[in-house]
C-alpha cells in the first residue's frame, strides 16, 4: 500500500538553530499538507501545497511541494521553544474522497 | 467560534464494553473522518463519511462503528472486539466543493482500558 517515509524521526536542537524535516513516497501527490500537534491537542493545519514546485512560506516557515510530486520539506528557521511538537506531513490520496495518508510525524525539541 | 468539538477527553473502557466517542462540527462540513493515533505513529484511518447516512471503511476500521444520522455529528463507536483499543482518537472534517481543502481537526479523546 501507500506509505510516507518521512525523516528525521526526532529533533533536538538549540534555540535559533534552523531545522529541516521532509516526507518521500513511492506514489505521486497532487496535494501535501503539514501539520504540527502539541501534545494533547489535535493537529493544526501549518502549510497546503497544490502544486508540483511550488514553495510556500507561513512566517518562520517554508515547505515545497517536490517537482516529481513524491516528496515535500518543511523548513522552520529560528527555532524557538514554541516550536516544539511533533510535525506531519500528509499527502491526499484521492480529492474524491478527501482521503489523507500521513507520515510516521517528526519530534521537535527546542533548547532554550 | 466554528470548529470541530470532541468528547470526552479521556475515557475508561472495562473489558467488553462497548464505549461511543462523539465528534460534532458547526463548520457546515460535508466530510468527516476518525484517525487513531498511537505513540511514534502517524494517524491512521478508521471511517470516513463524505455525506449523511453514508460512511466508508477506512484501513483498520476492524472493530469499530460509526454513524452519520446529522450533518453536524459522526460519533464512533469501539466495540469490545477491539482487543487493543488504548490510543488517543482524533476527529476531522473538510468541506468544500472539492475535497483537496485541508482537514481541520478535533482536539481527540484518549481511550485507555481499566
Amino acid at each position: 500500500g501507500q506509505q510516507l517515509n518521512q525523516s528525521p524521526q526526532s529533533m533536538f536542537i538549540q534555540e535559533g538553530e534552523d531545522v529541516s524535516m521532509n516526507c518521500t513516497s513511492s506514489s505521486i501527490f497532487n496535494t501535501w499538507l503539514w501539520y504540527k500537534q502539541d501534545p494533547g491537542e489535535g493537529p493544526v493545519l501549518l502549510i497546503a501545497l497544490y502544486k508540483a514546485g511550488e514553495l510556500t512560506s507561513n512566517g518562520r516557515l517554508t515547505a515545497q511541494f517536490g517537482i516529481t510530486r513524491k516528496d515535500s520539506f518543511l523548513n522552520i528557521s529560528a527555532s524557538i521553544p514554541s516550536d516544539v511538537g511533533i510535525y506531519f506531513c500528509a499527502g491526499l490520496i484521492s480529492s474524491n474522497t478527501g482521503k489523507l495518508i500521513f507520515g510516521q510525524g517528526t519530534t521537535l525539541q527546542v533548547k532554550p | 467560534d466554528g470548529g470541530i468539538t470532541q468528547s470526552p477527553k479521556y475515557l475508561f473502557r472495562k473489558e467488553g464494553q462497548n464505549v461511543t466517542l462523539s465528534c460534532e462540527q458547526n463548520l457546515n462540513h460535508d466530510a468527516m473522518y476518525w484517525y487513531r493515533q498511537d505513540p511514534g505513529q502517524g494517524l491512521r484511518l478508521i471511517y470516513y463519511s463524505q455525506i449523511v447516512n453514508d460512511f466508508q471503511k477506512g484501513d483498520i476500521a476492524e472493530g469499530y462503528s460509526v454513524s452519520r444520522e446529522k450533518k453536524e455529528s459522526f460519533p464512533l463507536t469501539v466495540t469490545s472486539a477491539q482487543k487493543n483499543p488504548t490510543a488517543f482518537y482524533l476527529c476531522a472534517s473538510m468541506g468544500g466543493a472539492l475535497l483537496d481543502q485541508p482537514q481541520h481537526f478535533g482536539d481527540g479523546t484518549r481511550l485507555s482500558i481499566l
